[in-house]
């Protein structure tokens, strides 16, 4: 069955440190993977998504997520932690079925950034 | 930039009450889902819908639940008799017609609370 899992429930990081958080999945086929964020009280926004191709991609913000087939995983990465990054981080499959494509989501990581 | 649009942003309701949570998606969109994320849990997909019929919908989606599309614009999800479980944030999205581009789009959310 396809699943995410992200085995970082909570993440704290000093402001200007860098940042990686882990993503694992599962699926069968080609994976289609996404990150999103999700500050407190608001909807999510997508950072960045892989679908093929260069297995490092960027996303909005100065994130960026590497695939790699081998390991299973998506982690996402950013060099130098703003404050404004603290929120919840979410990572996805996206997983095919007829004609529409759902999204499985990871437990989700908070990211706490100290001054 | 395009986006979807839920309204209400809250809505409390008592239990047994039916609600209906509105979304406008993306005009060209041709894909649209439901998913549910209860406080502090991950999102978790709830339906899928194109060409006037469901897709695929999960086991979270049962007979309380049922999705339409009424005109060419909105996309409702309706709880025919909430129960207190069914509390939680909920996310519509759109993606674009080109599956394999997987434009996944959300709304800000309808936060449900059932008393």
């Amino acid at each position: 069955a396809q699943s995410v899992t992200q085995p970082d429930i909570h993440i704290t990081v000093s402001e200007g440190a860098s940042l990686e958080l882990r993503c694992n999945y599962s699926y069968g086929a080609t994976p289609y993977l996404f990150w999103y964020v999700q500050s407190p009280g608001q909807g999510l926004q997508l950072l960045l998504k892989y679908f093929s191709g260069d297995t490092l991609v960027q996303g909005i913000k100065g994130f960026e997520a590497e695939f790699k087939r081998s390991q299973s995983s998506f982690n996402l990465r950013k060099p130098s932690v703003h404050w404004s990054d603290a929120a919840e981080y979410f990572c996805a499959v996206g997983a095919y079925s007829g004609n529409t494509g759902k999204l499985i989501f990871g437990q989700g990581t908070t990211l706490q950034v100290k001054p | 930039e395009p986006e979807v649009t839920q309204t209400p942003s809250h809505q409390v309701t008592q239990m047994g009450q039916e609600v209906i949570l509105r979304c406008v998606p993306i005009s060209n969109h041709l894909y649209f889902y439901w998913y549910r994320q209860i406080l502090g849990q991950k999102v978790e997909f709830l339906v899928s819908f194109y060409n006037n019929e469901i897709s695929e919908k999960s086991e979270i989606f049962d007979d309380q639940f049922s999705v339409e599309r009424p005109d060419g614009s909105n996309f409702t999800l309706k709880i025919r008799s909430t129960k207190l479980e069914d509390s939680a944030m909920y996310f519509c999205a759109s993606s674009a017609p080109d599956r394999g581009s997987y434009g996944y789009t959300f709304g800000s959310g309808t936060r449900l609370t059932v008393v």
